[in-house]
């Protein structure tokens, strides 16, 4: 597609629950990236995608984050046990054209309750 | 932890004014920088990037690298109220497959 797009814009999900998140990102690009915003916390690295792989899962806060990524383009980010400090918008991005700037999607705004 | 830092504003200027934004990194190896406008409620929008010391223009908006001072800059002219927004300074990471790392931004307000 010619953007990246992210489903659900807005979930809400009481804790302890699982959730998942999708990114579709721009097609033909094998880069892409998920980030994490809270409240204070500013924007923050969780994982990066090569294609279908994930080198560095080093920004994932912890276990209960997982994420993948199928056929080289939709990814899904799963938090397991959702704890009320997940509370934040996750964000995914992918380069376009033939540097390495990163356009973001329209992120999912999760809040656990 | 490779730090990317921001004053937080508010940054206030009137209308038709310039306004400064100001960026530093510590990370002295990183080679791309960006900026990206949020708008309250929307996601980060790349509004510049530069990646050479110097200045680099587009429209009302330069960019300004200065790597010996670690410093990165963004200068808006002519400013308008439609540019109020919060400003994230980005810089990328060599490992993490060049993922970003964002100082927590400034709050512009241009008031008419």
């Amino acid at each position: 597609g010619a953007g990246v797009s992210q489903s659900p814009s807005n979930k809400v999900t009481e804790k302890g629950k699982d959730v998942e998140l999708r990114c579709d990102p721009i097609s033909g690009h094998t880069a892409l990236y998920w980030y994490r915003q809270s409240l204070g916390q500013g924007l923050e690295f969780l994982i990066y995608f090569q294609g279908n792989s994930a080198p560095d899962k080093s920004g994932l806060p912890s276990d209960r984050f997982s994420a993948e990524r199928t056929g080289g383009s939709v990814s899904t980010l799963t938090i397991q046990r959702t704890q009320q400090e997940d509370s934040a918008v996750y964000l995914c991005a992918t380069p376009r054209g033939g540097g390495d700037e990163q356009y973001f999607g329209p992120g999912t705004r999760l809040t656990v309750t | 932890q490779k730090e990317v830092e921001q004053n937080s504003g508010p940054l206030s200027v009137p209308e038709g004014a310039i306004a400064s934004l100001n960026c530093t990194y510590s990370d002295r190896g990183s080679q791309s920088f960006f900026w990206y406008r949020q708008y309250s409620g929307k996601s980060p929008e790349l509004i510049m990037f530069i990646y050479s010391n110097g200045d680099k223009e587009d429209g009302r908006f330069t960019a300004q690298l200065n790597k010996a001072s670690q410093y990165v800059s963004l200068l808006i002219r002519d400013s308008q109220p439609s540019d109020s927004a919060t400003y994230l300074c980005a810089v990328n990471r060599r490992d993490s497959g060049y993922a970003l790392n964002f100082g927590k931004g400034t709050s512009l307000l241009v008031t008419p």
